[in-house]
């Protein structure tokens, strides 16, 4: 089956640590996206990708970063000069949006990260 | 900036219950609008979609939502609820031209069996 594959499902990091949140999709989506979700803020854009090698910053990039060197594949690293990064991160995935923008966005099941 | 608001936090419902969770968006352009239901423990998924045409929209599980262009409203509704829909609601907002999508807060379903 298609789908979005997140990894791993929880992780912990200690503070001053950077650690990767994989993301992998075999739809042959050109499009793909990561989002924070925290209670009570819905979901926030930190990056999107639009093609491979190429990605742009969301509303909430600083602190994170990503690359697009595969077209299935869109990692996100959260890195130290992150102050809050205790989140469930959500990866998606569409259709390239084209002027129209009406292209849905299809989600992996996410991955929580703690900090110890 | 563009913005989404959800009307409300939380809902609680009796089963058979009707339903009708409030979106609304802030631009005056052309936009693309979506609802999306994260039940627990699940993926985000794709409940109903407006992009242009008639304005009521059918979605899945009975769902439909309104697009009200004059109130930049885009709620969704259910006539009888059921216990298995029981979620997280989130309305999306694309608008024409852009590359990605702008969510609401979220609305907590909690059906009552």
């Amino acid at each position: 089956d298609g789908g979005i594959t997140q990894s791993p499902k929880y992780l912990f990091r200690k503070e001053g640590q950077n650690v990767t949140l994989s993301c992998e999709q075999n739809l042959n989506h050109d499009a793909m996206y990561w989002y924070r979700q925290d209670p009570g803020q819905g979901l926030r854009l930190i990056y999107y990708s639009q093609i491979v090698n190429d990605f742009q910053k969301g509303d909430i990039a600083e602190g994170y970063s990503v690359s697009r060197e595969k077209k299935e594949s869109f990692p996100l690293t959260v890195t130290s000069a992150q102050k809050n990064p205790t989140a469930f991160y959500l990866c998606a995935s569409s259709i390239a949006q084209g002027a129209n923008g009406n292209q849905p966005q299809h989600f992996g099941d996410g991955t929580r990260l703690s900090i110890l | 900036a563009q913005s989404v608001s959800q009307h409300n936090h939380h809902v609680i419902l009796s089963e058979a219950a009707s339903l009708e969770l409030g979106c609304n968006y802030s631009y005056g352009g052309t936009v693309n609008l979506f609802w999306y239901v994260q039940y627990p423990g699940q993926h985000l998924q794709l409940l109903l979609k407006y992009f242009s045409g008639d304005p009521l929209v059918k979605g899945i599980k009975g769902f439909e939502a309104e697009f009200i262009k004059s109130k930049f409203s885009f709620n969704l509704r259910k006539p009888s609820v059921q216990w298995s829909d029981t979620a997280e609601y989130f309305c999306a907002v694309n608008f024409y031209y852009g590359q990605n999508f702008v969510f609401g807060p979220g609305t907590r379903l909690s059906v009552l069996p």
